[in-house]
């Protein structure tokens, strides 16, 4: 079974540009998540997803951050303008019918 | 919400030590994960143990749900065990919240 995918692995960009990451989770899992990890911290929550609707988005800076997921599968995540505090790895992890989540390779995003 | 706290934050072993890491929670939960994060910023999954014991080669973890903690247990440690530890738990349909981890560095 294919795991959750990411790309790109890395990307660095300055401040002000717009960065786009996308997230295939593993076939059939309904419910999808991207989280933020800050270097020297535990990853947190920025927004889950319920097939192709959001249900918890508390936590995404919506001035800059944005995520979809239109069809219920793939999800992309965008950050426009990127600040230099962005800089982190962010995380795609997907859950089916039980309660386990499994987690992408990550993308780790600088930005100068 | 539920918060999750980590013991110790640093650990450094002599290789084939044993270790014992040590996650708090502070409310009922119905997942909690163990994972190791790789130089690479990849989580690995290690145990899925919302209750109960598990073994899979060097490593076993526990958790008593109804006193809110886990342990994973690393036995004859490799230099390979070195990095991150996370434990991370749920409740519900919500998702995980992380520890701040448990960094480990086994020196040959």
């Amino acid at each position: 079974e294919a795991g959750v995918a990411q790309s790109p692995r890395y990307k660095i960009i300055e401040k002000r540009q717009s960065v786009a990451f996308w997230c295939n989770p593993i076939s059939g899992h309904a419910t999808l998540y991207w989280y933020q990890q800050i270097l020297g911290q535990g990853p947190k929550l920025l927004i889950q997803f319920q097939n192709n609707g959001v249900v918890d988005d508390s936590q995404l800076p919506k001035d800059r951050f944005s995520a979809e997921r239109l069809k219920g599968v793939d999800s992309t995540l965008k950050i426009q303008p990127a600040k230099l505090e962005d800089s982190a790895v962010y995380l795609c992890s997907s859950k089916g019918t039980s309660a386990e989540q499994f987690f992408g390779p990550g993308t780790r995003l600088t930005v100068l | 919400g539920i918060q999750v706290e980590q013991s110790p934050p640093d650990l450094i072993l002599q290789e084939g030590a044993n270790s014992t890491l040590r996650c708090n929670f502070s409310d009922s939960v119905n997942n909690l994960q163990w994972f190791h994060q790789n130089p690479w910023g990849q989580l690995i999954n290690l145990f899925y143990i919302p209750s109960g014991t598990k073994q899979n080669g060097r490593l076993s973890a526990t958790t008593v749900a109804t006193e809110r903690y886990s342990l994973l247990y690393i036995s004859s440690s490799q230099t390979t065990d070195s990095g991150v530890y996370f434990c991370a738990v749920s409740s519900g349909n919500t998702p995980l919240v992380f520890g701040k981890g448990t960094r480990l560095s086994v020196i040959a």
